[in-house]
């Protein structure tokens, strides 16, 4: 069965307090490793998709890599606007195209 | 550009009230079309799911079905709803194993 944990489940950071978030996942087959920010009372806002081990994606401040078993989050000198939550899905080769989504990483930033 | 649109923004219903939330998405052709929901702090529980007009997989059994009378409208109804259906609903959709993308959600709230 796929699965999708994230930890931890909260975060509190200083502005320009850099950090990661862990992804751990269980898939048979990865087809595509999914973060998303959401922002409290909003859908998720897509943010990276990684294929395969080794893959890295950047975005401003947020950076995304990839290993077999794990995806992190870096967040580079974070600033008070992104804090949200920051989910992690994957999709398998099996269950057609159902995501299965993480819980989510709370994430505080403080000024 | 597609462009995904959900409403109403909120809903508050008495127990034992129908509901019906709709759920629209523009510029794409045959997309896969998901509904979610969100309890609060908690990750996304997939509700129903489909890859075409009139075909809909159901997930979790409960109070709620699905339909999809055109290619790119999805509704989620009861006919009678729970204390248990209060939540945050979110629809979304994805080309094949594409990342999906979200709605903005509508809260629900059961008196």
């Amino acid at each position: 069965e796929d699965q999708v944990t994230q930890s931890p489940e909260a975060l509190r950071l200083q502005e320009g307090e850099s950090s990661s978030l862990n992804c751990s996942y269980t898939v048979s087959g990865l087809r595509g490793l999914f973060w998303y920010r959401q922002d409290p009372g909003k859908g998720p806002e897509f943010l990276f998709t990684l294929y395969s081990a080794g893959e890295e994606k950047e975005k401003e401040r947020l950076k995304a890599t990839l290993t077999k078993k794990e995806s992190f989050l870096h967040i580079t000198a974070p600033k008070p606007e992104d804090s949200a939550t920051y989910l992690c899905a994957v999709l398998g080769n099996t269950g057609g195209f159902k995501t299965i989504f993480g819980a989510g990483t709370r994430l505080f930033v403080k000024a | 550009s597609q462009t995904i649109h959900q409403w109403p923004a909120t809903l508050v219903q008495p127990v034992g009230s129908p509901l019906s939330l709709e759920c629209t998405v523009e510029g794409t052709s045959n997309p896969n079309l998901y509904w979610y929901r969100q309890a609060a702090g908690r990750g996304l529980q997939l509700l129903f799911y489909s890859v075409g007009i009139g075909q809909i997989s159901s997930e979790v059994p409960q109070n709620l079905s699905a339909s999809r009378p055109q290619d790119r409208q999805f509704i989620l109804s009861s006919k009678k709803l729970l204390l248990s259906d209060s939540g945050f609903y979110l629809c979304a959709w994805s080309e094949g194993s594409q990342p999906q993308h979200f709605g903005d959600g509508t809260r629900l709230s059961i008196l």
